[in-house]
């Protein structure tokens, strides 16, 4: 079984429709984190949650919101999509093992805003 | 201008052939990883390198920090159709609050039989 899940996988919806975005994860990591990569531009951070109380925005955060609902769930939401949320997001969980960080990403999720 | 720059943006070669991929920055980090991305998936970590000048071999793939810790190479020998996928580096700005990880555009290769 995947240790990063993501729901939905795919996702076509119109401007203007509030959208959710759902990760869970059972490694048991505290940090998580929602990344959007689109094409030649790697991935941007989005949010990212060092525990359930800890909520911080990441360099694109404008437009979206996030929810740590406990360790293993972190959801993020378009409260209105526009166009160019059109992307591939990707849920991330992380731990520190001595001398860095190592991130471990879910499946991704494509959605496409009309 | 994103901090990490990779080089080529894309790379098509023969089954056989050797290929490296750039990572650079003008900025110091910490340490820097190399990961893979297939379709449909998300990016896997292949390595990390922590140690200005170290180089770090996974089978056929090499991996090098440049001495100053603002550049890395990955250099893979006698390429496989199974070495294709999105290659990204990414790294810790040496001096950034958060320990955010920041990522370059990534590397499109694709290894014809």
């Amino acid at each position: 079984d995947a240790d990063v899940t993501q729901t939905p996988r795919n996702r076509i919806t119109k401007t203007g429709k509030r959208i959710m975005l759902e990760c869970s994860q059972t490694k048991g990591h505290d940090r998580m984190y929602w990344y959007r990569q689109d094409p030649g531009l790697g991935l941007r951070l989005i949010y990212y949650s060092f525990d359930v109380k800890d909520i911080n925005k990441g360099e694109i955060s404008d437009g979206y919101s996030v929810s740590r609902q406990a360790q293993a769930k972190f959801s993020l939401s378009l409260e209105s999509a526009i166009p160019n949320q059109t992307a591939l997001y990707f849920c991330a969980t992380s731990e520190w093992t001595g001398s860095y960080n190592e991130q471990f990403f879910g499946p991704g999720t494509r959605l496409t805003v009309l | 201008t994103q901090l990490l720059e990779q080089s080529p943006q894309f790379l098509s070669i023969q089954e056989g052939e050797n290929l490296t991929v750039y990572c650079n920055s003008s900025s110091v980090f910490s340490s820097l990883q190399w990961y893979r991305q297939e379709p449909g998936e998300g990016p896997v970590l292949l390595v990390t390198v922590v140690t200005g000048g170290e180089v770090k071999k996974l089978k056929r793939l090499t991996f090098q920090f440049g001495d100053a810790r603002k550049d890395s190479s990955l250099h893979i020998t006698a390429a496989q159709p199974g070495d294709t996928g999105l290659y990204l580096c990414a790294g810790y700005p040496f001096k950034a609050a958060g320990n955010k990880l920041t990522f370059g555009g990534g590397t499109r290769v694709l290894v014809k039989p």
